[in-house]
């Protein structure tokens, strides 16, 4: 079955400095990996995915993440956090084989400090 | 191009009322699904639907009933509301993908539910 933890619940960073965040990801078969924002009060919206191509994968707003097989990771990376950047992001994991689900992590609240 | 769209947008209800969440999308997606997003717990899987006629259950479906009978439409029936299913729905729809290329998730905007 997938499952996908997401390590920290709350990162905090200054405007400009880099932004990271963990994602772990536990699937039977090769999976398909995605990332989501969530703006307050507001739907969801895709960031990036993983399919099945290049490892390194770069989204919208200049976010990227990186497919790590050995280390069952995708973590979400951006070089220079801007204001607009505050918001929840989802981490999310579906398979190739089996049931056909789409599996959410619990969500890292990314704050940006002036 | 209106995508997912989920009525109403917030609702009220007493314990033990039913209701129905709509979704109905336009983009010919095969693939449709209920989350509940709760404090601290990101999107649970409620139930979820593979094609007309095809529905199966997620995480959390208890409580709730689904149907497909068009490709467009997914309502998520609330059978006797309680207020443990107080919290925000998202209805999403995805092109099913092949192989190893899985669609992205579209998402309607929520539908916030009280059950006092």
């Amino acid at each position: 079955a997938q499952s996908v933890t997401q390590l920290d619940s709350h990162v905090s960073v200054s405007e400009g400095t880099p932004v990271l965040l963990r994602c772990n990801y536990s699937s039977s078969y090769s999976p398909s990996l995605f990332w989501y924002v969530q703006h307050p009060n507001k739907g969801l919206q895709l960031l990036l995915k993983y399919t099945s191509a290049a490892t390194l994968v770069k989204g919208i707003n200049g976010f990227e993440a990186e497919f790590k097989k050995s280390e069952t990771s995708f973590h979400l990376t951006k070089p220079s956090a801007h204001m607009s950047d505050a918001a929840e992001y989802f981490c999310v994991v579906t398979s190739t084989s089996g049931t056909y689900k789409y599996i959410f992590g619990t969500g890292t609240r990314l704050k940006v400090l002036a | 191009n209106a995508g997912v769209t989920q009525t109403p947008k917030f609702q009220v209800l007493k314990t033990g009322q039913s209701m129905t969440l709509q979704c109905a999308q336009d983009m010919n997606h095969e693939y449709m699904s209920w989350y509940r997003q709760d404090p601290g717990m990101g999107l649970r899987l409620i139930h979820y639907s593979v094609g007309a006629g095809i529905t199966d259950q997620g995480e959390v479906p208890n409580g709730y009933n689904v149907s497909r009978s068009t490709t467009e439409d997914f309502p998520l029936r609330l059978l006797s509301a309680a207020p443990s299913q107080t919290s925000v729905y998202f209805c999403a729809s995805s092109p099913r993908g092949f192989g190893r290329d899985k669609g992205e998730l579209f998402f309607g905007e929520g539908s916030r539910l009280t059950v006092l």
